[in-house]
């Protein structure tokens, strides 16, 4: 399978569950983001890692926690989540910034759900 | 405060027409403005920007930075009512910083 995949495709969970979303990129970038996309407002940027080192955390609550255990891998567990999380999470993967190059891939989302 | 403006919001055209997307950014350590069109879940990339005045094309699509007006366009010429779509907008900062527009919803119409 080529480009970014998200895993699972749809996730709907309650605010006590715990659950991880899962990206890997095969395009062999070495930086990977995650964005939250809800309706009817931009695409917020949560997490930057580059070269497996988190760069860019935007005020995330901590019940989102990233993890990136290798350049083709990130996962972001979630606990005790909100209503208002619910939304559409797009991991996207990209070249190291130092490389100049910065077009982002996007994988297909992970439309969560928190009842 | 939003550091990319995209306008309009919404645009409902008919096929044929032509159509330009407009998108205004914060200069403070911008490096580049990506262009990426989105139909139903992830952003697919157009264009890349990062000189004033050299127009890219890809088809019907083309797009133009202007680093002194802080601003960029994109342009579709003889829509298609495949074209309908978000078109995001988004500019970098730094290395990894991503900010994006609202987007414009382009709505086309047989």
């Amino acid at each position: 399978e080529t480009g970014v995949t998200q895993t699972p495709r749809h996730l709907v969970m309650g605010m006590t569950n715990k659950k991880s979303l899962k990206c890997e990129q095969h395009l062999g970038h070495n930086a990977m983001y995650w964005y939250k996309q809800s309706a009817k407002k931009p695409l917020e940027l949560m997490f930057v890692y580059n070269f497996k080192e988190q760069t860019e955390n935007n005020s995330v609550p901590s019940r989102f926690s990233p993890e990136c255990p290798n350049s083709s891998h990130l996962f972001l567990h979630l606990h005790t989540l909100q209503p208002e999380d619910s939304a559409l999470y797009l991991c996207a993967s990209s070249q190291d910034g130092s490389s100049g190059r910065y077009e982002q891939f996007f994988g297909p989302g992970t439309r969560l759900t928190v009842l | 405060e939003d550091k990319v403006v995209q306008s309009p919001l919404s645009l409902v055209v008919h096929e044929g027409d032509t159509v330009t997307l407009n998108c205004s950014y914060e200069v403070t350590n911008f490096r580049s403005l990506l262009w990426y069109k989105q139909e139903k879940k992830a952003p697919t990339f157009l264009f890349m920007l990062t000189s004033s005045g050299i127009e890219k094309k890809s088809g019907r699509l083309s797009s133009i930075l202007d680093k002194k007006e802080l601003f960029s366009i994109l342009n579709i010429t003889a829509t298609q009512t495949g074209d309908s779509a978000v078109y995001l907008c988004a500019g970098v900062y730094n290395n990894n910083d991503m900010r994006f527009g609202a987007g414009t919803r382009l709505t086309v119409k047989p």
